[in-house]
């Protein structure tokens, strides 16, 4: 089942910088999450949206850091003044009515 | 405290034979659901399988089983016949509490993982 796709697959860009991730879900689903992944690191929550809200935030996700669904299809993630520690892989994920998610290929993000 | 354990940094198996990648998690909440999740080195996270808390009968999806023992809280992955293709790293994943249209839960909580190597 294609499920999410992701844009870029790798952004580079100067710490201070914005950056806005996208995630496109194939079909129309309400509940969408964003996790990111440090190298070698575990997967972390960041945040949910459903019906075009946020609906849970983790305490990673704080003011620097925000989401839209600025067209009703793409799915965004913003990082508003990125630090090198923003480094890592950002996975947007779906959820089905049966409760499994399904992730996106994901955006490696390095920030020098 | 870790709410998702895996105690197994790295495991090797020999190619066709059965392993299972261990994994306990931790919870007061009756509903919730285990998932195992699939990394390999091109960075994607491929799902695997899931098991509700109210299943009686273990997940099975081809070569996968989930062994789910909720009185010791564990829900070992179980791969049979291992193939090359096998080799990844496995995160095992829990979402607490039940979920609900309209509801704010879903989220997962992840493990470290296990990097599994298949040997020929």
């Amino acid at each position: 089942e294609p499920e999410v796709t992701q844009t870029p697959s790798h952004q580079v860009t100067q710490m201070g910088q914005e950056v806005i991730l996208r995630c496109v879900p194939i079909s129309n689903h309400l509940y969408f999450y964003w996790y990111r992944q440090i190298l070698g690191q575990k997967v972390e929550f960041l945040v949910s949206f459903y019906n075009n809200e946020i609906s849970e935030k983790s305490e990673i996700f704080d003011d620097q850091f925000s989401v839209e669904r600025p067209d009703g299809s793409n799915f965004t993630l913003k990082i508003r003044s990125t630090k090198l520690e923003d480094s890592a892989m950002y996975f947007c994920a779906k959820r089905t009515g049966t409760d499994t998610q399904y992730f996106g290929p994901g955006t490696r993000l390095t920030v020098l | 405290a870790q709410k998702i354990t895996q105690t197994q940094p790295g495991m090797f198996v020999q190619e066709k034979e059965a392993v299972t990648l261990d994994c306990t998690y931790d919870t007061s909440d009756q509903s919730y659901g285990l998932f195992w999740y699939k990394q390999p080195s091109s960075g994607e996270m491929i799902f695997l399988i899931y098991q509700g808390s109210y299943d009686e009968q273990n997940a099975t999806e081809g070569r996968y089983s989930l062994n789910f023992q909720k009185a010791r809280k564990s829900a070992n992955l179980v791969i049979s016949a291992s193939q090359l293709g096998d080799s990844a790293m496995y995160f095992c994943a829990m979402r607490e509490g039940s979920v609900s249209y309209g509801g704010s839960q879903g989220n997962l909580i992840f493990g470290k993982g296990t990097k599994l190597s298949v040997k020929p």
